[in-house]
């Protein structure tokens, strides 16, 4: 099993639909989390960490469940800007980075 | 301008020819790491570092060498290149440690092609 597990995709939705993404870890130990954005062939760039209260950022949202080791990303109103690889990240234990394959997203006019 | 620079960007090599990729921050962060990226398996962290002279292995250190003498620099060495090391690779450094939620500034990657 991979310690941290994300459905590849892809997504296609049209412009303005909301799209939610989910990823499971392995690690009971782990300690934060957070979600980055690939653009084709581009470095990640963070897109906003995941706290345990769930966190908003416009028309983004992360949700946090530490018993059922899952985190989620929420994304209303989709842009075709929106268009891109969403990676789930999680601190594996320790200093360790564990990332997850990435959610590939398609958003359509 | 903040950032994280890697050089080079692209590299063809052949089977066992040792080669350096440099990585370089301006940030003054003290953990920096090595990433691969290949298709269906997302980034896998090859080497970490917490600060000078403090390096570890992440889940792909097999085939790849680190040092951190300076805080700046954090070059990846591959004595022997494979082609099942051809990737691409990406540098990040962080202020601090991921566990306390600092975010990874990462490099523009380095695509590494070994015939």
């Amino acid at each position: 099993r991979k310690e941290v597990e994300q459905d590849p995709g892809p997504f296609n939705v049209p412009e303005g639909a909301t799209v939610a993404f989910n990823c499971t870890y392995s690690n009971s130990a782990s300690q934060s989390f957070f979600w980055y954005r690939q653009d084709c062939r581009k470095e990640p760039k963070l897109l906003m960490s995941v706290y345990s209260s769930g966190n908003e950022d416009g028309r983004f949202t992360a949700q946090l469940n530490r018993a059922s080791q899952y985190i989620s990303l929420l994304i209303r109103d989709s842009k075709l800007s929106d268009s891109a690889t969403y990676l789930c990240v999680v601190n594996g234990g320790g200093f360790k980075t564990i990332f997850g394959a990435g959610t590939r997203l398609f958003v359509k006019a | 301008e903040a950032q994280v620079t890697q050089n080079p960007r692209y590299l063809i090599t052949v089977t066992g020819k040792k080669l350096t990729v440099t990585c370089s921050q301006n940030m003054n962060h003290e953990y920096m790491s090595w990433y691969r990226q290949d298709p269906g398996l997302g980034l896998r962290q090859i080497y970490y570092s917490m600060n000078v002279e403090v390096t570890d292995k992440g889940d792909v250190p097999e085939g790849y060498k680190v040092s951190r003498k300076e805080k700046r620099n954090f070059p990846l060495i591959l004595e022997s290149p494979s082609p099942n090391q051809t990737s691409l690779y990406f540098c990040a450094s962080s202020p601090l440690a991921l566990s306390s939620y600092n975010e990874q500034f990462f490099g523009p990657g380095t695509r590494l092609t070994v015939l």
